[in-house]
């Protein structure tokens, strides 16, 4: 099986900030990757997906991520937080044939004023 | 077009007790899968099936069991409930052309 590992359960950033998810993955086969968002009480939201076309991806709300396959990594940035950023996030990669999704144990997105 | 329907929303249960948890999807896809979510530990998979008649484990299978008589329909059965299977459970569906998942909208279970 696959996994996914991403760096940090709580970011805090300012409005206004970068900002930065990291999430790197092993895959013994081509990955495809993809970042949900979560908002309180709510379910899974695509932001993007990697499918090995273009390695720099961009999403809905002003997101984007980059494929390194050196690196093994799939990191999402947005230039400016905004309040509405703030959720949980969580990186997958395609798993059991691409049948399946595994899934990172979320980063927590925190905005302050 | 519906994508992917979960029922109930929400529901609590004594331990011990069994119930059903209902998932179908109108978008004919071959793959889908039930995950649960607990805090600080992501999405787990619990059982997937890759077409209709073909069901196999994911990584916390223990206490439920799945069939999938036809495309549409991937119920997920807990057999005897217990506390430790509080949880938020989501069911998936994906399509084997772009391997993008959908997702339904979440059953909130309590077992006390």
């Amino acid at each position: 099986a696959q996994s996914v590992t991403q760096l940090g359960s709580h970011v805090s950033v300012s409005e206004g900030a970068l900002v930065l998810l990291r999430c790197n993955y092993s895959s013994s086969v081509p990955p495809y990757l993809f970042w949900y968002v979560q908002y309180p009480n709510q379910g899974l939201q695509l932001l993007l997906k990697y499918t090995s076309a273009a390695t720099l991806v961009k999403g809905i709300n002003g997101f984007e991520a980059e494929f390194k396959k050196s690196e093994t990594s799939f990191h999402l940035t947005k230039p400016s937080a905004h309040m509405r950023d703030a959720a949980e996030y969580f990186c997958a990669v395609s798993d059991r044939g691409y049948s399946t999704l595994t899934f990172g144990k979320g980063t927590m997105l925190l905005v302050s004023p | 077009n519906a994508g992917v329907t979960q029922t109930p929303k929400f529901q609590v249960l004594k331990t011990g007790q069994s119930m059903t948890l209902q998932c179908a999807q109108d978008m004919n896809h071959e793959y889908m899968s039930w995950y649960r979510q607990d805090p600080g530990m992501g999405l787990r998979l619990i059982h997937y099936s890759v077409g209709a008649g073909i069901t196999d484990q994911g990584e916390v299978p223990n206490g439920y069991n799945v069939s999938r008589s036809t495309t549409e329909d991937f119920p997920l059965r807990l057999l005897s409930a217990a506390p430790s299977q509080t949880s938020v459970y989501f069911c998936a569906s994906i399509s084997d052309r772009d391997t993008e998942a959908f997702f339904g909208q979440g059953t909130r279970l309590t077992v006390v």
